[in-house]
């Protein structure tokens, strides 16, 4: 099936720098992929939604600029979480759409992000 | 508002028996619905998935039935083995391509 990574699989920085996780489709074209984070025991919630060639679609609650979302290539979606906070601590998923027409969706490892 | 449900957040079973996962859903609009399996830690991992004009699909030991009028799925695995033991999720969604609504999790442990 269709495989999606992401990098860092790990990562802990400092309260008020910034972090850049990658999500990348290893094997087939993504034109929209989806950020979801997940807290300890909770489910996953939808951040955004970042598209190809255009801005990031927020959902409620979730503050763009903090949560930058560039979605350079059909293959390459980033999340850069500025200011970090320790509040901003979490797993955070993405998720691209499988081919055309197609329902199921291939989610990336996760990245968990520690703010000391 | 939590629109996809799973009221159980833990279900043991015993080695060979019947798991049986439930999950409601209140949006009227989701044509499809998905099973996920998910390690702490990991990214969760499809199981089975079903159409809204369906009421049931079967893949090897994993079926899911879908009652509409009752807005609720249910994922059945027969026989449960310990390896099942994980956390479950339910997704539904609304067109293809389309972003996830999660539900709340059933965490399935397999006893021997």
């Amino acid at each position: 099936g269709a495989v999606v990574s992401q990098h860092p699989s790990r990562v802990i920085c400092k309260s008020g720098t910034s972090v850049k996780i990658e999500c990348r489709s290893l094997d087939f074209q993504a034109t929209t992929m989806f950020w979801y984070r997940q807290f300890p025991k909770q489910s996953l919630m939808l951040m955004a939604t970042s598209n190809e060639g255009s801005k990031a679609t927020y959902e409620q609650g979730v503050e763009k600029d903090k949560f930058l979302i560039n979605h350079a290539s059909l293959t390459l979606s980033t999340l850069t979480v500025t200011s970090a906070h320790p509040e901003d601590s979490s797993f955070y998923i993405c998720s691209a759409p499988g081919l055309v027409g197609v329902y199921e969706q291939y989610f990336g490892p996760g990245t968990r992000l520690t703010v000391t | 508002d939590q629109q996809v449900k799973q009221n159980s957040p833990s279900l043991s079973v015993q080695e060979g028996r019947i798991s049986i996962l439930n999950c409601d859903y209140t949006n009227s609009m989701f044509d499809y619905f998905l099973w996920y399996k998910k390690y702490p830690a990991e990214g969760p991992t499809f199981l089975i998935s079903i159409s809204s004009i369906k009421d049931k699909n079967e893949d090897g030991r994993f079926t899911v039935f879908l009652n509409k009028s009752a807005k609720h799925l249910s994922l059945h695995i027969v026989p449960s083995q310990p390896g099942d033991s994980a956390v479950y999720f339910c997704a539904a969604m609304t067109g293809t391509a389309s972003k996830l609504t999660f539900g709340t999790g059933t965490r399935l442990q397999v006893t021997l």
